[in-house]
């Protein structure tokens, strides 16, 4: 069973700071999802990764498969920004579920 | 906006009681996941039907079953409901393949009294 684990659990940043999210898994993936969500509970698909960076907008991931980590970083952060940022896994084929992290909690302060 | 509508939005059951709970795919996703997100925690993978097959669990006892239709919808059912129960139920719909992205419902918030 793939344990994930992400840090910080919390994050209070000003606007304009460069924020970092890191996720942690202990078995081998085929995939690695980044997602948002906000208070409410609809949660948005950011990036779905199996190698190497991805960039959208002012959101940037990467994954490292040796080190079994990514990386979430978001640049010059905006009070929209706030949500709960949660890394998600998948371990084997395409009917195995996600396994996620508990979720880091960001909050953008103006 | 993901096209993925779950219904009902919050809803209110005693212990014991049996509930359904609903979710429309975008167009032309066949496969649908379903999650249990308690208070504070992150999202439990219930189960994935794939053309209207179970293909995947997580551990989650039989009372929790569920439906896909031809339409591709998907129904979860929690029989004799327990208070642990209470949480957030996530829908989300993606093409087969484990390179599929997901797209997410905005869930439905279950109480258990």
């Amino acid at each position: 069973k793939n344990e994930v684990e992400q840090s910080p659990q919390n994050l209070t940043a000003q606007e304009g700071e460069f924020i970092t999210i890191n996720c942690s898994y202990s078995v081998g993936i085929s995939a690695l999802h980044w997602l948002q969500q906000h208070p409410g509970g609809g949660i948005v698909s950011l990036f779905m990764l199996s190698s190497g960076k991805k960039k959208h907008g002012r959101l940037i991931a990467t994954i490292n498969i040796q080190e079994k980590h990514s990386s979430l970083h978001i640049t010059a952060s905006h009070p929209r920004d706030s949500a709960v940022y949660i890394c998600a896994v998948r371990s084997g084929g395409g009917a195995d579920g996600l396994t996620f992290g508990k979720g880091t909690h960001l909050i953008i302060q103006p | 906006e993901t096209g993925v509508t779950q219904s009902p939005t919050h809803l209110i059951k005693t212990r014991g009681q049996q509930v359904t709970l609903r979710c429309s795919s975008q167009s032309g996703h066949n496969t649908v996941s379903w999650y249990q997100q308690a208070l504070g925690q992150g999202p439990q993978f219930i189960f994935q039907y794939y053309r209207e097959e179970e293909n995947g669990r997580g551990n989650f006892p039989p009372r929790f079953s569920g439906l896909q239709f031809p339409n591709y919808s998907s129904e979860l059912n929690v029989n004799a409901l327990e208070l642990d129960d209470s949480a957030l139920y996530l829908c989300a719909s993606s093409l087969p393949g484990y390179t599929g992205e997901l797209f997410f419902g905005e869930g439905s918030r279950l109480t258990v009294l």
